[in-house]
């Protein structure tokens, strides 16, 4: 099975700062990678897909990179509505996985 | 409006059973591998299982093997989870996720609100 192992699982920042979320993957998926954000009580939103492709309706302060193995996504310019829970998962090959999760605190 | 709404949560005592539905709408369901995802209390998703769109592919996560069935109705727009021997650390949300195949690359791009399912005596 294929481990995805996100760092840091907790981070505290402020408005306006770019943030960087590291997702590590335990074997080459390729570009098989998606990043989801969530906020308490909702369910999941598709942010990023194929490592880097910004998901339709995405703000463009987000962004994606990385292959293989390891993978970042960025938020640019932090926002307030930023504050969540981030997860990548990997879509190469079953099992899928879930990374544990990146939990954003807005300072 | 594209949709996925679930439904068939609840409590349940240990060893007890499920069905848990999830309605699509506004999209061509049957062109879709289907899929499902738990969150436990306080804890990260964990992906369940999946089913192509034509139901010759089907998985499922160790964890749930053997106890539990996915399903689908392409004719009625309905995915299905049958959830049997429950067990105390089956107790979660419970979401439907569409999976997204484009040229690029995959992503479970739509879900369901969830529903809550709690094992508990």
């Amino acid at each position: 099975d294929i481990q995805l192992t996100q760092s840091p699982s907790f981070l505290s920042a402020s408005v306006g700062d770019r943030v960087t979320i590291t997702c590590r993957a335990s074997q080459g998926i390729s570009s098989y990678l998606a990043w989801y954000q969530q906020k308490p009580g909702k369910a999941p939103n598709l942010l990023i897909y194929a490592a880097s492709t910004l998901q339709s309706g995405v703000p463009s302060r987000f962004s994606g990179s990385g292959s293989g193995t390891e993978f970042t996504l960025t938020i640019s310019s932090l926002q307030p509505e930023d504050f969540a829970t981030y997860s990548c998962q990997q879509l190469n090959s079953y099992p899928l996985t879930f990374g544990g999760g990146t939990k954003v605190e807005i300072k | 409006e594209v949709q996925l709404v679930e439904s068939g949560g609840g409590l349940v005592k240990p060893g007890g059973s499920l069905r848990l539905s999830c309605a699509a709408s506004g999209f061509t369901f049957s062109s879709y591998s289907m899929n499902w995802v738990r969150q436990a209390p306080g804890k990260g998703l964990e992906w369940v299982s999946s089913i192509s769109s034509s139901r010759i592919y089907i998985y499922y996560a160790d964890s749930v093997k053997g106890r539990f069935t996915i399903s689908r109705d392409n004719a009625r727009n309905s995915l299905y989870l049958q959830m049997n021997s429950l067990r105390a650390e089956d107790t979660a949300v419970y979401y439907c996720a569409r999976r997204y195949s484009g040229y690029t690359g995959d992503a479970f791009d739509i879900w369901g609100q969830g529903t809550v399912v709690t094992v508990s005596s």
